[in-house]
């Protein structure tokens, strides 16, 4: 069955250091993987798109790597600040191509 | 601020009940999707609308319906509600109707069934 997996558990880390989470996926052959960002009772935020033929994207502090071989994607952020403190959600298309699918998502904590 | 507005932000209601969620989406862009976000459940696909038009239906209840008007709004509307239709439903809208176009999400409605 297809199954998009991120670490349920929350990530902690100290101000100033590199976050990095991972999505992984199985039984889907994604052309392009999204993620996003959610404040807690707050819509998602679209943060990165990467294409299945690009195996590296950044944007200012973030960067998303996907590996098509491995099935998994991920993401991080540089010199993470407490205002980075959230909820990070990868997406993929559904089955069918008709929706996205989006995973459980992991929260991240940074600390001062 | 996303530019899509939901109404209302909050909807306390009762087991058997009828109720129905609005959303307006950014100006010019032509595709509503509705998602419902529960704690054991995650962000779910509801359905999207492209133009006026059903585009794709995820995991909607046959409770469940919607519609997109030709102003461009939509509406999401609930019936014979269960106490595990408490969650938070998003409306996200997006220029086409590709899946590699970003999605911008409301504020959500929260609703809570009694």
């Amino acid at each position: 069955s297809q199954k998009i997996e991120q670490n349920s558990e929350a990530l902690n880390i100290q101000e100033g250091k590199t976050a990095t989470l991972t999505c992984n996926y199985t039984n889907y052959s994604p052309a392009y993987l999204q993620w996003y960002r959610q404040d807690p009772g707050r819509g998602p935020v679209f943060l990165l798109l990467i294409r299945e033929n690009e195996k590296e994207k950044r944007k200012e502090r973030l960067k998303v790597t996907f590996d098509t071989t491995l099935k998994q994607s991920l993401f991080h952020i540089t010199a993470s600040q407490p205002a980075d403190s959230a909820t990070y959600l990868c997406a993929l298309e559904g089955t069918g191509r008709r929706a996205l699918t989006f995973g459980s998502g992991t929260r991240l904590q940074v600390q001062p | 601020d996303s530019g899509v507005t939901q109404t209302p932000k909050h909807l306390i209601t009762a087991t058997g009940q009828r109720v129905t969620l609005r959303c307006s989406p950014r100006s010019g862009d032509l595709s509503v999707y509705w998602y419902q976000q529960s704690l054991d459940q995650g962000l779910q696909f509801l359905i999207q609308y492209y133009n006026g038009e059903e585009r794709a239906k995820g995991n909607i209840l046959e409770r469940f319906s919607a519609q997109q008007f030709p102003d461009l709004h939509s509406e999401l509307n609930l019936s014979s509600l269960e106490l595990g239709d408490s969650a938070l439903y998003f409306c996200a809208s997006s220029v086409g109707q590709g899946l590699w176009e970003t999605q911008y999400f409301g504020p959500g409605t929260r609703l809570l069934v009694l």
